[in-house]
C-alpha cells in the first residue's frame, strides 16, 4: 500500500507558459500533500504544504502567485507552475500523508523532471 | 533553526559488511524519525520509521533512536551493490506535518 502517483514524469515546456503537474495517492486518501523541488545534487527543498479543501502554506522564498496549488480531494492534489522560466526547470516531487493521529508517515511520488526551454 | 545533520559521506562499505549511518538532530521536542533511499535521479523511498528510543528491525534494515543524545541511526546487514544510494534521514516534531531533512549521506557498496 501507500503508492503516490505523479504525471507526467517528465514535461519540456517552451519559456512563459504554464505547466500542471498531478500528484495522486492511490490506494489511500490524503488529507495532507506536500510538494518539493531538488536541484541536481541538492537537498530536497519543501515549496509548500498542501491540505485538502484549504489553501497551501507556501514556504518562505516560493512565490505562491508563481507555484499555484490545489488540493481539491484526498487524492489529488496540483502544482501549476505558471510563465514558468529556464530557472524553473528542477525535478519537482510530491509526498502524501499516509496515516492519522500523530504517528504517520510521508510517502513520495516518482517526481517530474520540469525542463523549461 | 531546527538541524538534522549527517556526514554527507561518500561512505564505502564491502558487499556482505554492515553499513551504519548516523543522523544527529537539534530539538528535542522532535517525535517522529524516518530514513529514506534515494537513488540518483528518483525520488526518496520510506524505508524505515521509527517513533520510540530503541531499535526497529526491518529485514535487513535496523533504526535505532536514542532520545536522550538525539541520536538516530540506520545499520544495513548484508550490504548489497543495490544498496548503494544516498540515504536521508528526516525529522518531524510533534504537532508539526513537514519533515525536516538532513542532508542526506552517499553510500557505496563494493563488491
Amino acid at each position: 500500500g501507500a503508492v503516490v502517483s505523479q504525471h507526467p514524469s517528465r514535461v519540456i515546456c517552451k519559456s512563459g507558459t504554464s505547466v500542471k503537474i498531478e500528484c495522486r495517492s492511490l490506494d489511500f486518501q490524503a488529507t495532507t500533500m506536500f510538494w518539493y523541488r531538488q536541484f541536481p545534487k541538492q537537498s530536497l527543498m519543501l515549496m509548500a504544504t498542501s491540505n485538502e479543501g484549504s489553501k497551501a502554506t507556501y514556504e518562505q522564498g516560493v512565490e505562491k502567485d508563481k507555484f499555484l496549488i490545489n488540493h481539491a480531494s484526498l487524492t489529488l492534489s496540483t502544482l501549476t507552475v505558471t510563465s514558468a522560466h529556464p530557472e524553473d526547470s528542477s525535478f519537482y516531487i510530491c509526498s502524501a500523508r499516509h496515516g492519522t493521529g500523530t504517528l504517520y508517515e510521508q510517502y513520495f511520488g516518482p517526481g517530474t523532471r520540469l525542463t523549461v526551454t | 533553526q531546527k538541524e538534522v545533520e549527517q556526514n554527507s559521506g561518500p561512505l564505502s562499505v564491502p558487499e556482505g559488511a554492515i553499513a551504519s549511518l548516523n543522523c544527529t538532530y537539534s530539538d528535542r521536542g522532535s517525535q517522529s524519525f524516518f530514513w529514506y533511499r534515494q537513488y540518483s535521479g528518483k525520488s526518496p523511498e520510506l524505508i524505515m520509521s521509527i517513533y520510540s528510543n530503541g531499535d526497529k528491525e526491518d529485514g535487513r534494515f535496523t533504526a535505532q533512536l536514542n532520545k536522550a543524545s538525539q541520536y538516530v541511526s540506520l545499520l544495513i546487514r548484508d550490504s548489497q551493490p543495490s544498496d548503494s544510494a544516498t540515504y536521508l534521514c528526516a525529522v518531524r516534531d510533534q504537532g508539526a506535518q513537514k519533515l525536516v531533512f538532513g542532508q542526506g549521506t552517499r553510500l557505496t557498496i563494493n563488491p
